[in-house]
């Protein structure tokens, strides 16, 4: 069965650059979310869309913004990147309301 | 603000026990929960989902309980084996209107042979 891809899967920026992370969801989704991992933390809600509209909000940094697009797909666009927003970034997609949440492999930002 | 915790925050078994996990959270306005399992660095596997509404659900052999009113979970892992080392973390989806999960701490759970 197909799953959510994302990309790239690893990432290595200095500080101060900027960062585009690609999330493409399980095909008939219908909303999309994104999470931040940091190293020995649990996962952070940052963002989800629903057809291509903001569905909700957590605590994504005014320097991150995303957005969904006509295919579905979502990008999570990072910039002045800073030491630590080094994590994990998880996509997840989902049914509207149907509850269970598949998340994509993650892309490891590193910042150096 | 809701906040889940998990109990407990390692284990260590042989192979062959059976064993619990334990999930708990503040506000039992939920709409669901999900049990996932995470490998180091890799990404999350969901393992189970839980409406609400429901009490328990079960997969191969694992077996997940849910008590809303309590604000609990349990996931109930059956003849553990070494693979079933990794890190499983419960995760709530508020019924406020939001989509988001708020995730729990995790269990670190190895497993030996």
């Amino acid at each position: 069965a197909a799953g959510v891809i994302q990309s790239p899967r690893h990432l290595i920026k200095e500080k101060r650059e900027t960062a585009t992370l690609k999330c493409y969801p399980i095909p008939r989704h219908d909303t999309v979310y994104w999470y931040q991992q940091g190293p020995g933390q649990d996962p952070q809600f940052l963002i989800s869309f629903y057809e291509k509209m903001q569905s909700d909000k957590g605590s994504i940094p005014d320097r991150f913004s995303a957005q969904q697009f006509s295919d579905y797909h979502s990008e999570l666009n990072m910039s002045s990147l800073e030491l630590g927003d080094s994590a994990l970034y998880f996509c997840a997609s989902s049914f509207w309301g149907s509850g269970a949440q598949y998340f994509g492999p993650g892309t490891r930002l590193t910042v150096l | 603000k809701q906040e889940v915790t998990q109990i407990p925050a390692a284990l260590s078994v042989p192979e062959g026990e059976n064993l619990v996990l334990n999930c708990s959270f503040t506000d039992s306005a939920i709409y669901n929960l999900q049990w996932f399992r995470q490998d180091p660095g890799k990404g999350l596997t969901s393992l189970l989902l839980i409406q609400s509404s429901q009490r328990e659900q079960t997969s191969g052999r694992l077996n997940a309980s849910l008590d809303k009113s309590s604000g609990r979970s349990t996931l109930y892992i059956a003849a553990s084996q070494p693979g079933d080392s990794a890190t499983y973390l419960c995760a709530v989806r508020p019924s406020t209107g939001f989509q988001k999960l708020v995730f729990g701490t995790g269990t670190r759970l190895l497993v030996s042979p």
